[in-house]
């Protein structure tokens, strides 16, 4: 079975702009997470959705946005990039239920000049 | 409110000698606990899971982990080190049911192997 999938692999956008960042879970997976790890740093949540729906925020501004399509596929939005967005971006998937852990993607490199 | 501290930011063995990697935690409620690895330029693989069933847990790749309440900790270990096992480690805590997809991550441990 193919895993959590993200596009692209790497970015490089300048100062001010947009950027949007696909994910597409494990299939039969509904919910999906984005994480933001900075070089040296562990993940740091940003959003969780299930069933198309936002479930969880984590202390970012709202610059950054996401959603989550019919298929549970996701993209995750910042607008206005700023220097410090330079990071690994992660997206994770889980099945419903129980204590199913999360699966990660290979992460989107984004670097902001 | 949960965190996780991850005691060495370093930890270099030689290949066959035993591994410690430390994880103390804190959590409001009972916690789902995880060790996470990341080797260089890819995403996160699960290593092992605690989600309140024996203390001991096996993982892959000859990984295991023992849950002390009492300490409020979770360390990792494994016997006898390989070269491939070079990467970075997270220890990870979860609040059960619905959040269980937010989770939160320790620094890491960058676990360096010598021949």
């Amino acid at each position: 079975d193919a895993g959590v999938t993200q596009s692209p692999t790497h970015l490089i956008k300048t100062r001010g702009q947009h950027v949007t960042l696909r994910c597409s879970p494990i299939s039969g997976h509904k919910s999906v997470s984005w994480y933001q790890q900075v070089l040296g740093q562990g993940p740091q949540f940003i959003f969780q959705y299930y069933e198309k729906e936002e479930r969880g925020r984590g202390n970012f501004p709202d610059r950054f946005s996401a959603r989550q399509f019919p298929n549970y596929s996701s993209e995750l939005n910042v607008n206005a990039l700023l220097l410090g967005d330079s990071a690994l971006y992660l997206c994770a998937s889980r099945e419903t239920g129980g204590f199913s852990p999360l699966h990660f993607g290979n992460g989107t490199r984004l670097t902001v000049t | 409110a949960q965190s996780v501290t991850q005691l060495d930011s370093h930890v270099s063995v030689s290949e066959g000698t035993p591994v410690l990697l430390r994880c103390n935690y804190s959590s409001s409620y009972s916690p789902s606990l995880f060790w996470y690895v990341q080797h260089p330029n890819k995403g996160l693989q699960l290593l092992l899971k605690y989600t309140s069933a024996a203390t001991l847990v096996k993982g892959i790749n000859g990984f295991e982990a023992e849950f002390k309440k009492s300490e409020t900790s979770f360390h990792l270990t494994k016997p006898s080190a390989h070269m491939s096992d070079a990467a970075e480690y997270f220890c990870v805590v979860s609040e059960g049911g619905s959040t269980l997809g937010r989770l939160y991550f320790g620094r890491g441990t960058q676990l360096t192997v010598w021949p």
